[in-house]
């Protein structure tokens, strides 16, 4: 079965500092490996996905994460936080040969950023 | 471009009432729809996917279901409310077999 943990409930940051959320999984075969923003109230945004290619993705408003087989990670990055990026944020995976069910994506419980001003 | 639309965005119904939440995709064919439910602001729990009309697969046993009575329609149904139906449901779609999933702006529902 596949399985996605985001070890933080809460990451608090000062603005204008890197943040880091942290996503690590486990599924069969190659992982396809997404993030997502939400905001109170709101559906969930796509930030960017790893499916192929470079371990370090970019995606909008500046994320990035970095893809690392070894580690069974995959964490959002940011250099610099603003205040608006406080948000929900959820790592979600599926396997490249996932079948029946499986092949839905799998969310994490979800990682409350709050930036500082 | 592909837009995804819910509604009612907001809705109180009292225990024991019907329930229809209805989802509508434009500007794709024949995507994978999905039903999820969001509980006290955090993890999302699956209810259903449809992968063509009238074919509905149901993740988890409850008190609802859904229907696919269009290519880009899904409705999810319940003949009876109960107080833990209560949460935040968000409809998706994705259009590629390795693609991402792209959210409604949900469906608060409070029962009461």
């Amino acid at each position: 079965a596949q399985s996605v943990a985001q070890p933080e409930d809460q990451v608090n940051v000062a603005e204008g500092n890197p943040l880091t959320v942290k996503c690590t999984y486990s599924v069969s075969g190659n992982p396809y490996l997404f993030w997502y923003v939400q905001y109170p109230n709101r559906g969930l945004q796509f930030l960017l996905k790893y499916i192929t290619g470079d371990n370090l993705v970019k995606g909008s408003y500046g994320f990035e994460a970095e893809f690392n087989k070894s580690q069974t990670s995959f964490h959002l990055k940011k250099p610099s936080a603003l205040v608006s990026d406080s948000a929900l944020y959820f790592c979600a995976v599926r396997g490249e040969i996932s079948s029946g069910s499986a092949r839905q994506l799998t969310f994490g419980s979800g990682t409350q950023l709050t930036v500082l001003p | 471009s592909q837009t995804i639309h819910q509604w009612p965005a907001t809705l109180v119904q009292p225990v024991g009432s019907p329930l229809s939440l209805e989802c509508t995709v434009e500007g794709t064919s024949n995507p994978n729809l999905y039903w999820y439910r969001q509980a006290a602001g955090r993890g999302l729990q699956l209810l259903f996917y449809s992968v063509g009309i009238g074919q509905i697969s149901s993740e988890v046993p409850q008190n609802l279901s859904a229907s696919r009575p269009q290519d880009r329609q899904f409705i999810l149904s319940s003949k009876k409310l109960l107080l833990s139906d209560s949460g935040f449901y968000l409809c998706a779609y994705k259009t590629f077999n390795t693609g991402e999933l792209f959210f409604g702006e949900g469906s608060r529902l409070t029962v009461l």
